[in-house]
């Protein structure tokens, strides 16, 4: 199975701050990677997909990057409604696989 | 606008069955792949299983292979998970995923809850 880790686990950050989160695969997925939004007591949102390209809707401030074992989630900056936890996953084989999470709270 | 309905969640006792159903309304459902994903308490998100358009694959988690199985009707454009001897670590709350490997779209979600 393919494992997922995503870094930091948490942070603290303010409205407007540039946020990077990191994602790494256990092997090669090419570019496989997808990621998540999650609000507590809701579903996830599917932000991004193939590493880098963004779902219809979804704003500009988003961006992911990488292929191979590593990838980034950057929000350019930071929007009240952007504190949240974010999971990447793979969809490269089976079973699909999240990390563990990487929670934005407000400083 | 594509959605996603689960239920069928509630209390169960360990080694008992629950099955929760799917329903899927503003997408042609026969087109896609579909998906459960299921999220214990504080926890993060798991893959359960997927089902291929036709239901003639499906996949299966480890942690629940042999005792969950997933099906589809698409004439009612509905998904399903019977679950089978269920354990405390399948506590959960279980979403239904639009696609086999990207979930652009989930459903609520119902919880699942074995306890005695």
């Amino acid at each position: 199975d393919i494992q997922m880790t995503q870094s930091p686990s948490s942070l603290s950050a303010s409205v407007g701050d540039r946020v990077t989160i990191t994602c790494r695969a256990s092997q090669s997925i090419k570019n496989y990677l997808i990621w998540y939004q999650q609000k507590p007591g809701k579903a996830p949102k599917f932000l991004i997909y193939a590493a880098s390209t963004l779902q219809s809707g979804v704003p500009s401030r988003f961006s992911g990057s990488g292929s191979g074992t590593d990838f980034t989630l950057t929000i350019s900056s930071l929007q009240p409604e952007d504190f949240a936890t974010y999971y990447c996953q793979q969809n490269y084989s089976i079973p699909r696989t999240f990390g563990p999470g990487t929670k934005v709270d407000i400083k | 606008e594509a959605q996603l309905v689960e239920s069928g969640g509630g209390l169960v006792q360990p080694g008992g069955s629950l099955r929760l159903s799917c329903a899927a309304s503003g997408f042609t459902f026969s087109n896609y792949w579909m998906s459960w994903v299921r999220q214990a308490p504080g926890k993060g998100l798991e893959w359960v299983a997927n089902i291929k358009q036709d239901g003639s694959d499906k996949y299966y988690a480890d942690s629940v292979k042999g005792r969950f199985t997933i099906s589809r009707d698409n004439a009612k454009n509905s998904l399903y998970l019977q679950m089978n001897s269920l354990r405390a670590e399948d506590t959960a709350v279980y979403y239904c995923g639009r696609g086999g490997g990207n979930f652009d779209c989930w459903g609520q979600g119902t919880l699942v809850t074995v306890s005695s």
